[in-house]
C-alpha cells in the first residue's frame, strides 16, 4: 500500500490557464473521487469514478471542469480558463469497492489562481 | 440537498482536558458515517465508519458513538494531548444509490500544552 498520490503539490497559474492535476490512487482501488476544499469549508465533493466510468459529478463543476480515468487505474482532472475563484486545495480519493468502505486520501494540490 | 453539520466549528482545550464533538446528519436513508482526522501538511486519515444505530467505536484515547435514529454522532477525546490537534471531518453516505461521501465543515481542536 503505497498510498494516494497527487502531483502537482503546489501550482500556481495566471487567470485564463488551463491547469491538469494528477491522482495515482492505491492501486486495488477501483472507486476514485475528487474533492475541492477551501478555507473553513470541509471537502466539497466534486466526482466519483468507478473503474473507468466517471458515475457522478457534482452540478456544482461548471464544464470548465473536466475529469477522466482513462484506464481504471491514474486520474486527472483538468481546469479550463482558470478563475480567481478556482483557488482552493484539491483532493484525490479512492476507496475499496464496499458501501461505506473508508476514503483514502492524497496530499492535495494546492491551487493558487493570481 | 444533503446537509452534514459539525460543531463546534473550533476549540481550544488544555492538555489533558476530554472533550467532544458534534455531528448531524439526515436521518433518513442512512448507509454510513465516517470520522476523519486531517493533520496540517497531511492527507485525512479515516478513523471510524459506523453503520449501525448505536454502533460504538474506539480507537486508543479517541471513541465515536451514532445514533442514525436522530441524525448525529459523537466523537470523544479522553485526556487529550498535543498531538490531537488537526481537523476533526465527519462524512455520511446515504443509501439511495449515490456514491458521494457528504463531508461536515469540520471542527479544527488545539490541545494547548
Amino acid at each position: 500500500d503505497t498510498g494516494v498520490s497527487q502531483d502537482p503539490r503546489h501550482k500556481i497559474t495566471k487567470r485564463g490557464q488551463n491547469v491538469t492535476f494528477r491522482c495515482d490512487p492505491i492501486s486495488e482501488h477501483n472507486r476514485l473521487y475528487w474533492y475541492r476544499q477551501t478555507l473553513g469549508q470541509g471537502p466539497e465533493f466534486l466526482t466519483y469514478f468507478q473503474n473507468e466510468a466517471q458515475l457522478e459529478k457534482s452540478r456544482l463543476l461548471s464544464d470548465r471542469f473536466s475529469a477522466e480515468r482513462p484506464k481504471g487505474s491514474f486520474s486527472t482532472l483538468e481546469i479550463q480558463h482558470t478563475e480567481q475563484g478556482d483557488s482552493a486545495m484539491y483532493l484525490c480519493a479512492s476507496r475499496l469497492q464496499g458501501g461505506g468502505s473508508p476514503l483514502h486520501f492524497g496530499n492535495g494540490t494546492r491551487l493558487t489562481v493570481t | 440537498i444533503l446537509n452534514v453539520e459539525q460543531s463546534p466549528q473550533s476549540l481550544h482545550v488544555q492538555e489533558g482536558d476530554s472533550t467532544n464533538f458534534t455531528c448531524s446528519f439526515p436521518s433518513s436513508n442512512f448507509y454510513a458515517l465516517h470520522w476523519y482526522r486531517w493533520e496540517t501538511a497531511k492527507s485525512p486519515e479515516a478513523l471510524f465508519v459506523m453503520t449501525l444505530n448505536g454502533d460504538e467505536k474506539k480507537k486508543g484515547r479517541i471513541s465515536a458513538t451514532l445514533n442514525t435514529k436522530e441524525g448525529y454522532s459523537y466523537l470523544y477525546i479522553k485526556g487529550s494531548q498535543p498531538e490531537d490537534s488537526a481537523t476533526y471531518l465527519c462524512a455520511f453516505t446515504g443509501a439511495s444509490g449515490t456514491y458521494k461521501y457528504i463531508f461536515g465543515t469540520g471542527t479544527r481542536l488545539k490541545v494547548l500544552a
